[in-house]
């Protein structure tokens, strides 16, 4: 059975604060997601990657930047967190090539103050 | 310009009825449908996928319809269980990308 965690559930930060939120998948994956979750909004792709050490914008990457440097790890990273990024984040992962579903982890609740 | 609309931010159903969600979209460049289930403080989970090629598929409870010429997709419950109270997302795939709509809050009612 796939998993994907996300290391932490729930997240406290101020305003300005650089936050690091982490996701492990132990599939061997090659794709992995990240997502923002926000009520009436559905699911919207902050950055996604295809292979270590590559990425892609999804459609709302302002303000986030990520990281793989091994496979099974992608991070996202909030340079200088705001208010506007309160919000749930949501990693997820799939196999290559052909249609695989997503999997994704429990997610992270982010609220910066 | 949202290219898939879940037009029903919530349905309300009772236990043992069927539970219809419905998603429509706009453009046609898309390989797979698939529906997923949330619930609170969980990730999404996978739920019952359809290729574009098809315009049925089943999967016990559940079954997706496809309707590519009134560009419309639905999931049907059949009988609708407590457990299935949820949000279900629809996602569109194009070239392993997904769109996704916002999303029905789906409640069975006892």
């Amino acid at each position: 059975d796939v998993k994907v965690t996300q290391s932490s559930r729930y997240l406290v930060k101020r305003t300005g604060e650089k936050v690091f939120l982490e996701c492990v998948q132990d599939m061997d994956h090659e794709n992995m997601f990240w997502y923002r979750q926000d009520p009436g909004l559905g699911l919207r792709l902050i950055y996604f990657s295809y292979d270590v050490k590559m990425k892609e914008k999804g459609d709302i990457p302002e303000g986030y930047s990520v990281s793989r440097e091994k496979k099974e790890r992608f991070s996202l990273i909030l340079e200088s967190a705001s208010t506007n990024q309160t919000s749930m984040y949501l990693c997820a992962s799939n196999g290559t090539p052909g249609f695989s579903p997503l999997h994704f982890g429990n997610g992270t609740r982010l609220t910066v103050t | 310009d949202q290219q898939v609309k879940q037009n029903s931010p919530s349905l309300s159903v009772q236990e043992g009825r069927i539970s219809i969600l419905n998603c429509d979209y706009t453009n046609s460049m898309f390989d797979y449908f698939l529906w997923y289930k949330k619930y609170p403080a969980e990730g999404p989970t996978f739920l019952i996928s359809i290729s574009s090629i098809k315009d049925k598929n089943e999967d016990g409870r559940f079954t997706v319809f496809l309707n590519k010429s009134a560009k419309h997709l639905s999931l049907h419950i059949v009988p609708s269980q407590p457990g299935d109270s949820a949000v279900y997302f629809c996602g569109l795939d194009s070239n392993y990308q997904l769109i996704w709509g916002a999303g029905t809050k789906l409640i069975i009612k006892p």
